[in-house]
């Protein structure tokens, strides 16, 4: 079956702009999460989306923000860029949603969004 | 606090040899699960294996065996007869309560296999 589709895979934005990145989990997966790879921070968990509703979100500012349609796509936003934004954002996609605990909870990620800002 | 520590940045060996990669996680909870994952260059995360914190069963699978120890929450990860495909970065992950997509990722391992 398909694995977790991320698109656009590559991009340049400026300063100042806001960019919005997609992800289609696994068929049958409900639950999206998105990360923010960048090699002084390493992997970091951005938030979490299950039945279109954040179940859990990690420590980030404001201007990143997401959502998830009915169809378990997801998006994530992320406003006013800033040099620092320049990262692999990765979405992983699994059947579990946060508080359920299953045997088969694993998480897929995708191949991610590479965002450079100049 | 919840940590996830790969005190090894970069590993090198030579093809066929046999390699462990350690993870150290920090937890107050006593339920978690613990995943590994691989990360060629392409940036793909590669799903490796999910343990649960109540089974400390050691796991086979080909040439890759995991151990996992409670009593030193350590669970760390052996590549047998290494290959050059084996080259990428290992990422070992901690996954608290209330489960579901939230990762606590390690700093990762690179692991360089030269033929």
């Amino acid at each position: 079956k398909a694995g977790v589709t991320q698109t656009p895979r590559y991009l340049i934005k400026t300063r100042g702009q806001q960019v919005t990145l997609s992800c289609s989990p696994i068929s049958g997966h409900r639950s999206v999460s998105w990360y923010q790879q960048t090699p002084g921070q390493g992997l970091q968990f951005l938030f979490e989306y299950f039945s279109e509703t954040q179940r859990n979100k990690g420590n980030f500012p404001g201007r990143f923000s997401g959502r998830q349609f009915s169809n378990s796509r997801s998006e994530m936003n992320v406003s006013t860029l800033e040099l620092g934004d320049s990262a692999l954002y990765l979405c992983a996609s699994s059947l579990v949603a946060s508080g359920r605990v299953v045997e088969d909870g694993e998480l897929f990620f995708g191949e991610g969004s590479r965002l450079t800002v100049l | 606090a919840q940590k996830v520590t790969q005190a090894q940045t970069e590993i090198s060996v030579v093809e066929k040899e046999d390699v462990t990669l350690d993870c150290v996680y920090e937890t107050r909870d006593t339920t978690y699960y613990l995943f590994w994952y691989k990360q060629p260059p392409s940036g793909e995360l590669v799903f490796l294996i999910r343990r649960n914190s109540f089974d400390e069963q050691n796991e086979i699978s080909g040439r890759y065996s995991w151990n996992f120890q409670k009593s030193t929450s350590s669970f760390n990860f052996t590549i047998t007869a290494s290959q050059v495909v084996d080259s990428a970065v290992y990422f070992c992950a901690l996954n608290p309560p209330p489960q579901g997509g939230k990762l606590i990722f390690g700093q990762g391992t690179e692991l360089s296999v030269k033929p």
